[in-house]
């Protein structure tokens, strides 16, 4: 099982271009969520997908979104980069077993660095 | 999702018991207690969960108080691998949450040789 898998690892941008990362869940997940690590914080969700739909957001601006697809990956799409948005990007995914929602398992994370 | 306290930092000798506290005194009775950790630059790890019971599995200990307002993890014999950044996080278990993680500054310990 290889776990839950993101791409790239990392990455530089310039201010007002556009992003997209990926992730793959571990198998046997069907709910992904994103969240952005800046230095020194701990991670801050920025939304969920479960069923090909966005679920819960968090406090983010619309220039953040994203898509699940029907295997179950998801890309998190950042339009108009600002410097701010330089972070660690984690994907992790998750499953509900009997009505529980399982343990998440976190990628490796993308390296956004925006100069 | 019920706010946690920790302390910013704690320090371990190698080989010792490392004890983790965690206040959650605002808890709900459908939220679990769930801790995370994460090693510089890679993705949190799961360690153990539990919701008003003791848990244990292979990598700790998760001591639940009887009122659930305060936990502690237990990592049995500290090793310099488990210096990390570690979460304590309450989460409900079901409904229309889909497993949201809200993570707070959690407590860096650091395993001394």
């Amino acid at each position: 099982d290889a776990g839950v898998t993101q791409s790239p690892t990392h990455l530089i941008k310039t201010r007002g271009q556009q992003v997209t990362l990926r992730c793959s869940p571990k198998s046997g997940h069907d709910t992904v969520s994103w969240y952005q690590q800046a230095l020194g914080q701990g991670p801050q969700f920025i939304f969920q997908y479960y069923e090909e739909e966005e679920r819960q957001r968090g406090n983010f601006p619309d220039r953040f979104s994203g898509h699940q697809f029907p295997n179950y990956s998801s890309e998190l799409n950042v339009n108009a980069l600002l410097l701010g948005d330089s972070a660690l990007y984690l994907c992790a995914s998750s499953s509900r077993l009997q009505g529980v929602w399982t343990e998440a398992f976190f990628g490796q994370g993308t390296r956004l660095t925006v100069v | 999702d019920a706010k946690t306290t920790q302390p910013p930092s704690m320090d371990c000798a190698e080989g010792r018991a490392a004890n983790l506290p965690c206040n959650h005194s605002t808890i709900s009775g459908n939220e679990y207690v769930y801790w995370y950790r994460q090693i510089h630059s890679q993705g949190p790890q799961y360690i153990i969960h539990g919701l008003k019971n003791n848990e244990t599995n292979e990598m700790a200990s998760l001591i639940i108080t009887e009122d659930r307002k305060s936990s502690t993890l237990i990592l049995p014999h500290a090793t310099l691998r488990d210096t990390a950044v570690y979460y304590c996080i309450v989460r409900v278990g079901g409904g229309t949450s889909y497993g949201k993680l809200t993570f707070g500054q959690g407590t860096i310990l650091t395993v001394h040789p």
